[in-house]
Parts: C-alpha cells; sequence; structure tokens
C-alpha cells in the first residue's frame, strides 16, 4: 500500500512557464512534507518543505501548497529554469520518528 | 565541509557473496537510514536507526543487515539472501524527532552490480 503517490511519471513545460508537481497521500498523521530534487546517479537534494498545520510555504521560485482535506500537496516552480529538469520526489513523515516516506518521482524536463 | 559518505560509488558483486556498504556522516545527526532506488520507482526503505546501538527494519529489510555502533557509522550488509541485489543505495541522515523538520541529508550513492 503506498502512502505517498506521485501519479505523473513526467512532465515537460517551456522555460519561463510555471512547473507543477503534484503528490498525493494516504497517511493523515503525517505531520511534514518534503520535496526533493535529484540528479541521476547522485543523491537526492532537499528542495523546501511544510508542516502539515500550514497550507503554504515560499521559498524564492519554489512554492509548496498543501491541502489536508483533499490529502493533496504540489509544488510550484515558477519562473522554470533548464537547471530545474532533474527527478522531483515527494517525502512525508510522521509518527515519533523522522523517517521520510517517499513517492514514485516525477521527471520535469524544461525545455530551453 | 559537513556532510555524508558513501562508499565505494560503484561495487560489483558475484551471487552468492555478501558484501557492505559504508556510510559515514559528520553532521552529529542520531538518525540514519538506508534506501534503495530502483528504475521507475521512488526510495524505498530498507532499515533506520534512531540512536546509537539501536536499529528498526523499513518497508524491505529482506536480505539485508545493519549495525548502528558508532553515532557517525551506519554500514549496510546486502547478504545473499537478498535476491535482487542489483540497485542505487542511499545513505542518510537526520535531526531526531521532534526537534525540527525532518529533512535528511543523503550521500551520493553507491551502485550495487550483482554479476
Amino acid at each position: 500500500d503506498q502512502q505517498v503517490k506521485q501519479n505523473s511519471p513526467s512532465l515537460s513545460v517551456q522555460e519561463g512557464r510555471i512547473s507543477i508537481l503534484n503528490c498525493d497521500y494516504t497517511n493523515s498523521m503525517f505531520d511534514y512534507f518534503l520535496w526533493y530534487k535529484k540528479y541521476p546517479a547522485e543523491g537526492p537534494t532537499f528542495l523546501i518543505s511544510i508542516s502539515s498545520i500550514k497550507d503554504k510555504n515560499e521559498d524564492g521560485r519554489f512554492t509548496v501548497f498543501l491541502n489536508k482535506s483533499a490529502k493533496h500537496l504540489s509544488l510550484h516552480i515558477v519562473p522554470s529554469q533548464p537547471g530545474d529538469s532533474a527527478v522531483y520526489f515527494c517525502a512525508a513523515s510522521g509518527g515519533a520518528t523522522n523517517k521520510l516516506i517517499f513517492g514514485t518521482g516525477t521527471l520535469l524536463a524544461v525545455q530551453p | 565541509d559537513g556532510g555524508i559518505t558513501q562508499s565505494p560509488k560503484y561495487l560489483f558483486r558475484k551471487e552468492g557473496q555478501n558484501v557492505t556498504l559504508s556510510c559515514e556522516q559528520n553532521l552529529n545527526h542520531d538518525a540514519m537510514y538506508w534506501y534503495r532506488q530502483d528504475p521507475g520507482q521512488g526510495l524505498r526503505l530498507i532499515y533506520y536507526s534512531q540512536i546509537v546501538n539501536d536499529f528498526q527494519k523499513g518497508d524491505i529489510a529482506e536480505g539485508y543487515s545493519v549495525s548502528r555502533e558508532k553515532k557517525e557509522s551506519f554500514p549496510l550488509t546486502v547478504t545473499s539472501a537478498q535476491k535482487n541485489p542489483t540497485a542505487f543505495y542511499l545513505c542518510a541522515s537526520s535531526i531526531p524527532w521532534g526537534t525540527g523538520v525532518p529533512e535528511a541529508f543523503f550521500g551520493q550513492g553507491t551502485r550495487l552490480t550483482v554479476v
């Protein structure tokens, strides 16, 4: 049973436009959600997080929105740049541990 | 510079052999984790440790073993019982639960190939 789902394996956008990556979850006990960016053959790097008590968090070009009633979160990248091309993972944490449960990832391609 | 070091970057193993992947961190983190990535799949948790001398199984622990004798080190042994060990292995560490955002810091990974 997959608790964190990213239903879009890939996304292609034009440089300068908005990229929207989506993530759904099933466990209402999650209290933190995180987004990671990953290049092939490298470890993931942390992008942005949101606590379950908030509905929005912004950091530069990156904004994460959380809709708890729908158990859905999204990452917005504005404006998108070619260097943003990578796999993006959604992750969630909850319970008395910081272990992260990851989605399957979305490959973002930003076209120049 | 603080960080997580995984070694080696590439590892080849013959079928039936055990192999140990190294993970060392100098971030002074209490918690450490091992994940596995396969093509088209997310990162799946193998084992995690919240404190020295203690560790718990993750979602796919069968065929793996770990130890946590020092805070800085969390080696993973892939045993011959692991049916499909060829994968990209990632080690991570984080602050203790309840002390802030549970951001995990990852190493650069080890690519294990069974030949």
